[in-house]
């Protein structure tokens, strides 16, 4: 099976700007969740969809957002950027039908916000 | 609430000598805990993890780790290091925090002195 893949890899924005991020799961996966790695707050979670729906959110501002599509396929959205929000942008598959499932990640996009 | 400490943030090992990364849990519920790996400009990949059942678990790469309740610990070892284990290692638990809402450490970076 092919592993969770991230598109961009790397992506420059400026502050203001708004970015989408992509995640495809390994299929037959029905969770996907979202995490913000930086070296001052180290892996942070952001949220959880499992079958279009969220269904875990994390502590970040309403500026982050997310939606699941009918494949699976999931894309993370953050407006109005700001500085703090360069970071290592990862996401992660499961099956999502219990808590103790292993969650295979995807390599991140790396995103600098100028 | 859950939560994972993780006791050094950089260890310093001989290549051959026993590689020990300390980790400890809070959960109001019996935890699921698992230990990632993360090489540099890539995403987690899962070492181990334990659920229920035998509290030694084994992982790949020569990994493996106890779960100690009374303790509240599940540390890291491996009996003799490789150049190769060089990289950052997370705890992280879940349970109690909805599916798949899985709270890190902050991370350990192992450093393999030749």
């Amino acid at each position: 099976k092919a592993g969770v893949t991230q598109t961009p890899r790397y992506l420059i924005k400026t502050r203001g700007q708004q970015v989408t991020l992509s995640c495809s799961p390994i299929s037959g996966h029905r969770s996907v969740s979202w995490y913000q790695q930086t070296p001052g707050q180290g892996l942070q979670f952001l949220f959880e969809y499992f079958s279009e729906t969220q269904r875990n959110k994390g502590n970040f501002p309403g500026r982050f957002s997310g939606r699941q599509f009918s494949n699976s396929r999931s894309e993370m959205n953050v407006s109005t950027l700001e500085l703090g929000d360069s970071a290592l942008y990862l996401c992660a598959s499961s099956l999502g039908d219990r808590d103790q499932e292993t969650q295979y990640f995807g390599p991140g996009t790396r995103l600098l916000v100028l | 609430a859950q939560s994972v400490t993780q006791l050094g943030s950089h260890v310093s090992v001989s290549e051959g000598a026993l590689v020990l990364l300390r980790c400890n849990y809070s959960s109001s519920v019996p935890p699921y805990l698992f230990w990632y790996v993360q090489y540099p400009n890539q995403g987690l990949q899962l070492l181990l993890k334990y659920t229920t059942g035998a509290t030694l678990v084994k992982g790949i790469n020569g990994f493996e780790a106890e779960f100690k309740k009374s303790e509240t610990s599940f540390h890291l070892t491996k009996p003799s290091a490789h150049m190769s284990d060089a990289a950052e290692y997370f705890c992280a638990v879940t349970r109690g925090g909805g599916y798949q809402k899985v709270t890190f450490g902050t991370g350990t970076k192992l450093q393999v002195i030749p």
